[in-house]
């Protein structure tokens, strides 16, 4: 069983829609949770960062950690062409000299 | 502002040859980080550094090194370039590697 599982769609969408992304993973010392954009060509860019369970919003996007069930999940409301990117998620179990763990990463198509 | 450059940002090269890619953050960030993102496979760790004269293999390091003898660089080097190494390469950097990574905008290598 890989460290992190993430479907890697991908996942088209209307625009305006809500878009739903997650990642299960298996590691219960994971902690810390982040879920990066990747746009076409370009290098991953942090989206979104949190610590332990809970939620935790920016404007639109909106990231979700259930430690119980080991399930992270991105939400993507009102969403917008420039949205269109592959999303991956990444954590890792402790500050210091750790690394991370990524997922392979899920393309969305949002269409105007 | 601070940011990670990545030199050159497309390459071809011939199956035999040795290769270097640059990397080079004004972040002043100890920890760097070498990735490469193949389909299928997502990102994976080929090397990365704590800080000056340290370097560590990652889970694809075989073919690679690299060595640290600033804070600001961490040049790749492909000994012998082989066509399996035909990849995108990503730089990274982080202020505290359990957590969330910078990235650069990649460089994308054909070894033919």
């Amino acid at each position: 069983q890989k460290e992190v599982e993430q479907d890697p769609g991908p996942l088209s969408v209307p625009e305006g829609a809500i878009v739903s992304l997650n990642c299960t993973y298996s590691n219960s010392a994971f902690q810390y949770f982040m879920w990066y954009r990747q746009y076409s060509r370009k290098g991953p860019e942090l989206l979104m960062y949190t610590y332990s369970s809970g939620n935790k919003e920016d404007g639109r996007f909106t990231a979700q950690v259930d430690k119980s069930s080991k399930y992270i999940s991105l939400f993507i409301r009102d969403s917008q062409p420039s949205d269109s990117a592959t999303y991956l998620c990444a954590m890792s179990a402790m500050r210091g000299n750790n690394r991370l763990a990524f997922g392979k990463g899920n393309q969305v198509v949002v269409i105007p | 502002d601070a940011e990670i450059t990545q030199s050159p940002r497309h390459k071809i090269t011939e199956t035999g040859r040795q290769v270097t890619l640059a990397c080079h953050q004004t972040w002043n960030h100890n920890n760097m980080f070498w990735y490469r993102q193949d389909l299928g496979h997502g990102l994976r760790l080929i090397h990365y550094s704590y800080g000056v004269q340290d370097t560590n293999k990652g889970e694809v390091s075989d073919g690679y090194s690299v060595s640290r003898s600033n804070t600001e660089d961490l040049p790749l080097t492909l000994e012998s370039a082989a066509s399996s190494q035909t990849s995108v390469y990503f730089c990274a950097s982080s202020e505290d590697p359990g957590t969330y990574l910078f990235f650069g905008p990649g460089t994308r290598l054909t070894v033919l």
